[in-house]
């Protein structure tokens, strides 16, 4: 039984280019939700998807956007990339339930230069 | 606003000491959830509180949830080596809302 995969694993951006990430959720969930993770800090919600929508979003700007397919994977996209966009980008995945825990995938390393 | 706060930020200690993270929100949560994240890895499920005043134990961590539902604890009597990593605390403010997470406490320990 697979847990959450991302990928890549690695990513180096230049400023202003655009990046995709994708994310498959654990077998049975149907709900993700994307948190970005500066080095030494905790997850910052960005948003989550479930039903092929975006249902709750975090504190981010429009350069963040998503998208999630009827197989429940889901892509963050982000644009004109900034060096305050270097982070680690966390896929979570859980099934509809409210409050139900996330299972996290191992997450995109992005380094913008 | 919603946020929640966790101290401290760095616990050193030596192997079998006693270790004690907090977790504090200015408004009441609907519940929270603790994390595990090794170094290197992604955040781990440990457990969900959901009473006020609720203790939950698991063999040598204990985790509770104030009386008030603003607070947090988790603590883990006589540490090992495999206890280090940060642990997060993460609480939800309306049922079905999102799960906003504190900045953590990074713990080492000493063999």
């Amino acid at each position: 039984d697979a847990g959450v995969t991302q990928s890549p694993t690695h990513l180096i951006k230049t400023r202003g280019q655009q990046v995709t990430l994708r994310c498959s959720p654990k077998s049975g969930h149907d709900t993700v939700s994307w948190y970005q993770q500066a080095l030494g800090q905790g997850p910052q919600f960005i948003f989550q998807y479930y039903e092929e929508e975006e249902r709750q979003r975090g504190n981010f700007p429009d350069r963040f956007s998503g998208h999630q397919f009827p197989n429940y994977s889901s892509e963050l996209n982000v644009n004109a990339l900034l060096l305050g966009d270097s982070a680690l980008y966390l896929c979570a995945s859980s099934p509809r339930a409210a409050n139900s825990p996330l299972h996290f995938g191992n997450g995109t390393r992005l380094t913008v230069t | 606003g919603q946020q929640v706060m966790q101290i401290p930020q760095y616990q050193h200690v030596q192997e079998g000491e006693d270790f004690t993270t907090y977790c504090n929100s200015s408004t009441t949560l609907s519940n929270i959830q603790w994390y595990k994240q090794r170094p290197g890895g992604h955040p781990v499920f440990l457990i969900q509180l959901v009473k006020s005043g609720e203790v939950k134990k698991q063999k040598r961590l204990t985790f509770q949830f104030g009386e008030a539902k603003k607070n947090s604890s988790l603590h883990i009597t006589a540490t090992q080596t495999t206890d280090v990593g940060t642990y997060f605390c993460a609480g939800i403010y309306n049922q079905g809302g999102k799960l906003i997470f504190g900045q953590g406490t990074e713990l080492s320990v000493k063999p």
